[in-house]
């Protein structure tokens, strides 16, 4: 079965530096690859998907590689702020099924 | 973005007593709805996949009988936990989707069963 790992439980940054979270997975590739934000107590929210067959995406201060080979993706948030303090969670999706299959998350602390 | 509400928020029952938890798309068509479950500090794991008029498919360890999944219209779906034990107490998330991309996901149902 399909297996996904993130980087580290917790993952502690200065403020105004980048902070790099990492998501592997084994096995076959998913046809994409998302990451979401989850506040604590709250639902997950969308931040950016990539497909297979892209490389690098960008959304405002945000990140995200796709690398096949390697079975990985990099999440990054550049000039980071407390505000980004959260657990970061990426998510695998096939395109025979709109399912996705979450990883454990990252917790991600921007001190000041 | 589209919008997911559930509710109740949070609910604390007794064990052995029945709980329904309604998820609400508000602002789109919902062709398919899914339920997590999320224990403290763990991540969502899925528990069924329901798409409007027909039966829900269950993932591998969650019981049909138990959590009864109902999407009867294109914007709600409700998960009936039966008999719930103090083991059933857990955050619940539905989400929607009218691709295979998105998710919209709702806030959250903490279940507490006493």
């Amino acid at each position: 079965s399909q297996k996904i790992e993130q980087n580290s439980e917790a993952l502690n940054i200065q403020e105004g530096k980048t902070a790099t979270l990492t998501c592997n997975y084994t096995n076959y590739s998913p046809a994409y690859l998302q990451w979401y934000r989850q506040d604590p107590g709250r639902g997950p929210v969308f931040l950016l998907l990539i497909r297979e067959n892209e490389k690098e995406k960008r959304k405002e201060r945000l990140k995200v590689t796709f690398d096949t080979t390697l079975k990985q993706s990099l999440f990054h948030i550049t000039a980071s702020q407390p505000a980004d303090s959260a657990t970061y969670l990426c998510a695998l999706g096939y395109s025979s099924a709109s399912k996705i299959i979450f990883g454990s998350g990252t917790r991600l602390s921007i001190r000041p | 973005g589209a919008v997911v509400s559930q509710h109740p928020s949070r609910v604390i029952c007794k064990s052995g007593t029945s709980v329904k938890i309604e998820c609400r798309s508000l602002d789109f068509q919902a062709t398919t709805m899914f339920w997590y479950r999320q224990f403290p500090k763990q991540s969502l794991m899925l528990m069924a996949t329901s798409n409007e008029g027909s039966k829900a498919t269950y993932e591998q360890g969650v019981e049909k009988d138990k959590f009864l999944i109902n999407h009867a219209s294109l914007t709600l779906s409700t998960l009936t936990v039966t008999s719930a034990h103090p083991e059933d107490s857990s955050f619940y998330i539905c989400s929607g989707t009218f691709s295979y991309n998105e998710q919209f996901f709702g806030p959250g149902t903490r279940l507490t069963v006493l």
